[in-house]
């Protein structure tokens, strides 16, 4: 299968700073790539859809001011998590969706913890 | 995209098949099944996905009924490593969004 990788894996950070997760395709062209966090003993909710090139459509309550995403590429999306608040403390996950397929392929993880 | 409901938890005992149900009686006519599983702190992981006919990959199984309200997931032969969150996901794939619910917890014990 597909593969996606992301960068950091963890990340502890001081209140009020910037934290940015970097999401690759690996061995795929990723055209969209979805961006979701998930905190303890919850599941996935999906925050952002974004499309090479274009700005990303944030999910109702998503603040896109406060988490920027960029996909430049077709192979990297990054995340920018800006002025970290504890409540921002989660495990963030992106997924890469390759033209043509329908499936979603997902990276890794990044846990961020907000101190 | 239609909603599904699926077990909270289930047990199996290694090397035999697990069978992980899912029901999506909303389902329309150009949804997809999807299934992925998420090992603990990691990213899902995809496992099969079908329309209507039964599909089978390396990993797993789907039956997908008849009229296409519920579906089975099968491991033919359950490892301590299937110990996972499986979610079923009814989606119309490619840039359609994958809502989560909880997911079956299934165990695997020796």
């Amino acid at each position: 299968g597909a593969v996606v990788s992301q960068h950091p894996s963890r990340v502890i950070c001081k209140s009020g700073t910037s934290v940015k997760i970097e999401c690759r395709s690996l061995d795929f062209q990723a055209t969209t790539m979805f961006w979701y966090r998930q905190f303890p003993k919850q599941s996935l909710m999906l925050m952002a859809t974004s499309n090479e090139g274009s700005k990303a459509t944030y999910e109702q309550g998503v603040e896109k001011d406060k988490f920027l995403i960029n996909h430049a590429s077709l192979t990297l999306s990054t995340l920018t998590v800006t002025s970290a608040h504890p409540e921002d403390s989660s495990f963030y996950i992106c997924s890469g969706l390759g033209s043509g397929t329908d499936t979603q392929y997902f990276g890794p993880g990044t846990r961020l913890t907000v101190l | 995209d239609a909603k599904t409901t699926q077990p909270p938890s289930m047990d199996c005992a290694e090397g035999r098949a697990a069978n992980l149900p899912c029901n999506h009686s909303t389902i329309s006519g150009n949804e997809y099944v999807y299934w992925y599983r998420q090992i603990h702190s990691q990213g899902p992981q995809y496992i099969i996905h079908g329309l209507k006919n039964n599909e089978t990959n390396e990993m797993a199984s789907l039956i997908i009924t008849e009229d296409r309200k519920s579906s089975t997931l099968i491991l033919p032969h359950a490892t301590l490593r299937d110990t996972a969150v499986y979610y079923c996901i009814v989606t119309r794939g490619g840039y359609n969004k994958l809502i989560f619910g909880a997911g079956t917890r299934l165990a695997v014990h020796p």
